[in-house]
């Protein structure tokens, strides 16, 4: 299992430009989260879904869009990037059953110029 | 979901044991308490979870008061790579549908030769 997978690792935007980050897990698991970590804080929610085709807002939803069409895939849209923007973002999945266990995939580094 | 208080940082020595309190004085009845690490450029990777007493498995150990009102992370024998971020979340396994964690500031954890 490759377990939960992000793409780009890496990625440069000028203000005002779009983007969707990828996520992706193997593990069938029903929920799935998108966190941004600002530098020397906390992870902070911006969106979750516990199933395909459900979505729902966390802490920090604004400026964000995200779908699941599929249980396995999980994208995040940012619309009209903003300096503020500017973070690493983790995707999550968590089988939703009896436990807090959540697997993160490896991060992409965004930067908003 | 309630409110956890940690220190912001610790050092430690290799070989020592690393206790590591989190506060959280509105902690519900239905909440579980979940610790996960967090190393540099990775995305958080679950340790513990428990509801009462204490819970061991091969990495650590949470002890939990009856009052329930803290807990306390153990890391035996702390090692260099043990160097990380260490977080307490606090959550409603039952009625928080989708699993949400609030991820605080955390533990940054230094562990010296």
């Amino acid at each position: 299992n490759a377990g939960v997978t992000q793409t780009p690792k890496f990625r440069i935007l000028k203000i005002g430009q779009s983007m969707t980050l990828q996520c992706t897990q193997d593990m069938n698991h029903n929920y799935m989260y998108w966190y941004r970590q600002d530098p020397g804080m906390g992870l902070k929610l911006i969106y979750y879904s516990v199933g395909a085709g459900i979505t729902d807002k966390g802490e920090v939803p604004n400026g964000y869009n995200v779908s699941r069409s599929t249980t396995e895939d999980f994208p995040l849209r940012l619309e009209l990037a903003a300096p503020s923007q500017t973070s690493v973002y983790f995707c999550a999945s968590a089988s939703g059953t009896g436990s807090y266990e959540q697997y993160f995939g490896p991060g992409t580094r965004l930067t908003v110029t | 979901l309630a409110k956890t208080t940690q220190p912001i940082s610790m050092d430690s020595y290799e070989g020592q044991e690393v206790n590591i309190t989190c506060s959280h004085n509105n902690i519900a009845t239905n909440d579980y308490i979940t610790w996960y690490q967090q190393f540099p450029s990775q995305g958080p990777r679950f340790i513990i979870q428990g509801y009462k007493t204490k819970v061991t498995n091969e990495v650590a150990s949470l002890f939990i008061p009856a009052d329930r009102k803290s807990s306390t992370l153990s890391l035996p024998r702390v090692s260099l790579s043990d160097t990380a971020v260490y977080y307490c979340l606090v959550g409603d396994l039952i009625y928080n549908q989708g699993g949400k964690l609030i991820f605080g500031q955390g533990t940054e954890l230094s562990v010296k030769p």
